[in-house]
């Protein structure tokens, strides 16, 4: 969904299931993307990357799927656990090393 | 080295007056980045350096805002006659210029200007 303002968009799921967290990127030409997880008053914590000479990227219990052709990104997560309830951000750039777009974050909410 | 790191992590100030606030990069990096964040945003882009030099700077960057890298290792982010506006969490990132996993976040600093 769209997020405005304080109102980001918000993926309840169970403790053990798998969670499936959206992006839609807004430049054809960037080349690398990020997955980011924020907790309440820390920073941006790295979680998995990606080029765009690539569709697919796994990591310790995440995935990343890439789809240039509609500009979407998705983050996988496996074994979702409480841990893991966060805002979780995508990012991009046109090249590794020049500064980053984010994307709207959504909630994560791990159910027990 | 244990990361980025920021300081103060919070910073309350009144309208009108200076603030300045601190990041030490990952000591190996030649790149650091300043970034603000408002409740509920993603963080937006401010300026970045590759070591000394200020290569970028955001719209966002009014003429009140000043960073500078002198070193080329530790920078430092300014904001004369602070606005209410101006409250938000200021967040320092470093990475390497080539290669490397992805760029790295300090904690930040939020300011809140009343």
């Amino acid at each position: 969904g769209e997020s405005v303002g304080l109102h980001l968009p918000t993926l309840s799921v169970q403790e053990g299931d798998n969670s499936i967290i959206n992006c839609a990127y807004s430049n054809s030409a960037s080349d690398y993307f990020i997955w980011y997880k924020q907790e309440s008053g820390k920073g941006p914590q790295f979680i998995i990357d990606i080029r765009s000479n690539m569709d697919k990227r796994q990591g310790q219990r995440v995935t990343v799927l890439l789809n240039k052709t509609v500009k979407h990104l998705s983050l996988q997560i496996a074994a979702t656990q409480p841990g893991d309830s966060a805002v979780y951000f995508c990012a991009e750039n046109l090249e590794y090393g020049n500064k980053l777009v984010f994307g709207a974050g959504t909630i994560l909410r791990v159910k027990s | 080295d244990t990361g980025v790191s920021q300081n103060p992590r919070h910073k309350i100030t009144k309208r009108g007056q200076n603030v300045t606030f601190r990041c030490d990069p990952i000591s190996e990096h030649n790149r650091l980045y300043w970034y603000r964040q408002t409740l509920g945003q993603g963080p937006e882009f401010l300026t970045y350096f590759q070591n000394e030099a200020q290569l970028e700077k955001s719209r966002l960057l009014s003429d009140r805002f000043s960073a500078e890298r002198p070193k080329g290792s530790f920078s430092t982010l300014e904001i004369q006659r602070t606005e209410q506006g101006d409250s938000a969490m200021y967040l320092c990132a470093s990475s390497l210029d080539r290669g490397g996993h992805g760029y790295t976040f300090g904690s930040g600093t939020r300011l809140t200007v009343v």
